[in-house]
């Protein structure tokens, strides 16, 4: 595709529900990078990609998250059981490879009620 | 712990004048230094960005200034406009790997 897509756009779940992030990097890029971003906040690293592997997992805030990438493109992040602190926007990028310009989706904003 | 530090967190500047926001890092082993521009609604953008080989890079109104000495950079637009008004980010990576972000500037040009 031109860009990154998310999939939703906008979620609003039940507190104690699973939701489940997607992200479409850009093609060919081998690289993809999960941020979080709470209201008027920075980017909050969570995880990175290099292909199908995660070299760096340290930013999940809980072991409630979990992601995952397959055939080195789409990518999944998990979150179970929400919480209202879950409430941010998630936002997916990705790279030609490491250390390049990352491209970043719109990201999903997700809201736990 | 905040690996770059970003300032100021709020910025007012009149139309034609000059917008500057500074960073600061702590790790020497960052090697990207890039800023992104983000709009509400959207994903941030890159903008400009720079390594610690030059000390200074400019992209049309847009120019990084670097000090690895002092372990600051800063962004300078030029000639701001109502159309530059967004939220700007910089960031740090080393060796390819995650990039840090500041907490972000709120830049508002008045016209």
């Amino acid at each position: 595709g031109a860009g990154v897509s998310q999939s939703p756009s906008n979620k609003v779940t039940e507190k104690g529900k699973d939701v489940e992030l997607r992200c479409d990097p850009i093609s060919g890029h081998t690289a993809l990078y999960w941020y979080r971003q709470s209201l008027g906040q920075g980017l909050e690293f969570l995880i990175y990609f290099q292909g199908n592997s995660a070299p760096d997992k340290s930013g999940l805030p809980s072991d409630r998250f979990s992601a995952e990438r397959t055939g080195g493109s789409v990518s999944t992040l998990t979150i179970q059981r929400t919480q209202q602190e879950d409430s941010a926007v998630y936002l997916c990028a990705s790279s030609l490879q490491m250390n390049t310009e990352a491209f970043f989706g719109q990201g999903t904003r997700l809201t736990v009620v | 712990q905040q690996q770059v530090k970003q300032s100021p967190q709020s910025l007012i500047v009149q139309k034609g004048g000059i917008s500057i926001i500074n960073c600061a890092y702590e790790n020497t082993a960052f090697d990207y230094f890039p800023w992104y521009q983000q709009f509400p609604g959207k994903g941030p953008a890159l903008l400009i960005a720079i390594r610690p080989d030059v000390s200074e890079k400019k992209e049309g109104r847009f120019t990084i200034s670097f000090n690895k000495s002092a372990k600051q950079f800063s962004l300078h637009i030029m000639d701001s406009q109502p159309g530059d008004s967004a939220t700007y980010f910089c960031a740090a990576s080393k060796n390819g790997n995650k990039l840090v972000f500041g907490a972000g500037t709120i830049l508002r040009v008045k016209s």
